[in-house]
């Protein structure tokens, strides 16, 4: 079955530090979203991405969709210890999937 | 504006007891309806789908059921328990189904002993 895919699992950064976490897919995307889970709440919505090699911004993060609409990444720039949680790509075919996630851990 | 409302939060519930959860969305009509599981520490895996009054699809073999009795009521049962369905059980709903934002309840926390 289709399967998406986070790298790392987990990643700890000193505050300031930059922070990227991939995501591939084992099949062609209609589109990828992206989420933000902070411990012991439910997943918010950041972003959607659907056009090949789409790059979007929002303040210190960056979003990219892969030219074959199999992978993306976020990427976060200066990391705040407001950044700390889960952050999941979602993959889109005829339903969403849900990459296995990236726990981001922020030392002050 | 659209709200979902998913109760109970938490519950604590012996092996081979049956399970209700219960989620509404307000403010729109006709929405994709879906179930996830988050086991501890790990991603959500999606449990059923329901693009309409009495359509569900399931996603994986499991102990579970799931109901759309009302165009904006979505019920997650199960008959007998088992301590692998503990877990975090989280509602949400979409515009379209595939695409689009999905919004989330706040989530049910399961633990079965």
């Amino acid at each position: 079955g289709q399967q998406v895919m986070q790298i790392p699992q987990y990643q700890h950064v000193q505050e300031g530090e930059d922070f990227t976490t991939y995501c591939n897919s084992s099949t062609t995307l209609s589109n990828i979203q992206w989420y933000k889970q902070r411990p012991g709440g439910h997943p918010v919505f950041l972003i959607q991405l659907v056009k090949s090699g789409e790059v979007k911004k929002q303040k210190r993060l960056t979003f990219q969709f892969g030219e074959a609409k199999k992978n993306s990444s976020l990427h976060i720039t200066a990391t705040q210890t407001t950044d700390v949680g889960t952050y999941f790509c979602v993959g889109a075919t005829n339903k969403l999937i849900f990459g296995t996630g990236t726990l981001l851990a922020v030392q002050p | 504006s659209q709200t979902i409302h998913q109760w109970p939060a938490t519950l604590v519930q012996p092996v081979g007891s049956p399970l209700s959860l219960e989620c509404t969305v307000e403010g729109t009509s006709n929405p994709n309806l879906y179930w996830y599981r988050q086991a501890a520490g790990r991603g959500l895996q999606l449990l059923f789908y329901s693009v309409g009054i009495g359509q569900i699809s399931s996603e994986v073999p499991q102990n579970l059921s799931a109901s759309r009795p009302q165009d904006r009521q979505f019920i997650l049962s199960s008959k007998k328990l088992l301590l692998s369905d503990s877990g975090f059980y989280l509602c949400a709903w979409s515009p379209a189904l595939g695409a689009g934002e999905l919004f989330f309840g706040e989530g049910s926390r399961l633990t079965v002993l």
